[in-house]
């Protein structure tokens, strides 16, 4: 079965610090790599994406990293604030409609 | 602008009853659909997805299916609920294909007992 594994599981960092978020995945077919995040009690909203043409996505304090070598790719997030605080989900599409999402990263980011 | 609506909000249903949850999207036609389950704290699992009106494909067996019956209209359900059916219910749309963004609705928070 295709999947796409995240970790750590949880992480905490103190404000300012720079967070990052690892995710690695098996299948060569998959060509989007979006990484949403998940406030408690709301639904997932993307965060910010990635194709396999480009090695580094930004968008502010966000970067994506991408290595189609390895099949991994990490979040990190610069300059981390206490609203970030949320779960981050990785995730990754292949052709037919199906987007697979790694278990999760819970981030804290302590004041 | 698109908007996606999810009912019920919250359910508290009996092992063994019968469940049905709708969404609806607004101001996009001919949208990719989806539905998506997730336990509390966990990872979003994908159910079903569906192209046009009518068709409808399973991506994970849960005893549940799903129906498109109009074209901004999505529905899942079962006849007999599992305790295992316990969590959050998503749907969401996207623009075309599987290479974009996933939009959902507010979700549908379901309690076998």
């Amino acid at each position: 079965q295709q999947q796409v594994r995240q970790s750590p599981q949880s992480l905490t960092v103190w404000e300012g610090e720079t967070a990052i978020l690892n995710c690695s995945y098996e299948d060569s077919t998959f060509d989007y790599f979006p990484w949403y995040h998940q406030f408690p009690g709301e639904s997932p909203a993307l965060l910010i994406a990635i194709r396999p043409v480009s090695n580094k996505k930004e968008d502010g304090r966000f970067t994506i990293f991408f290595n189609k070598r390895e099949k991994k790719f990490s979040l990190h997030i610069a300059d981390s604030q206490p609203g970030d605080s949320a779960t981050y989900f990785c995730a990754a599409s292949e052709i037919a409609y199906k987007v697979i999402f790694g278990k999760g990263t819970h981030l804290h980011v302590l004041p | 602008a698109q908007t996606i609506h999810q009912w019920p909000v919250a359910e508290i249903k009996a092992v063994g009853s019968p469940l049905s949850l709708g969404c609806t999207i607004k101001g996009k036609s001919s949208p990719n659909l989806y539905w998506y389950w997730q336990a509390t704290g966990g990872t979003l699992q994908q159910l079903f997805y569906s192209i046009t009106v009518g068709q409808v494909e399973s991506v994970v067996q849960l005893n549940l299916s799903a129906s498109r019956p109009k074209d901004d209209q999505f529905i899942l359900s079962t006849e007999k609920l599992l305790l295992s059916h316990s969590g959050f219910y998503l749907c969401a749309w996207s623009l075309d294909g599987a290479g974009n963004t996933l939009y959902f609705g507010e979700g549908s928070r379901l309690i076998v007992v």
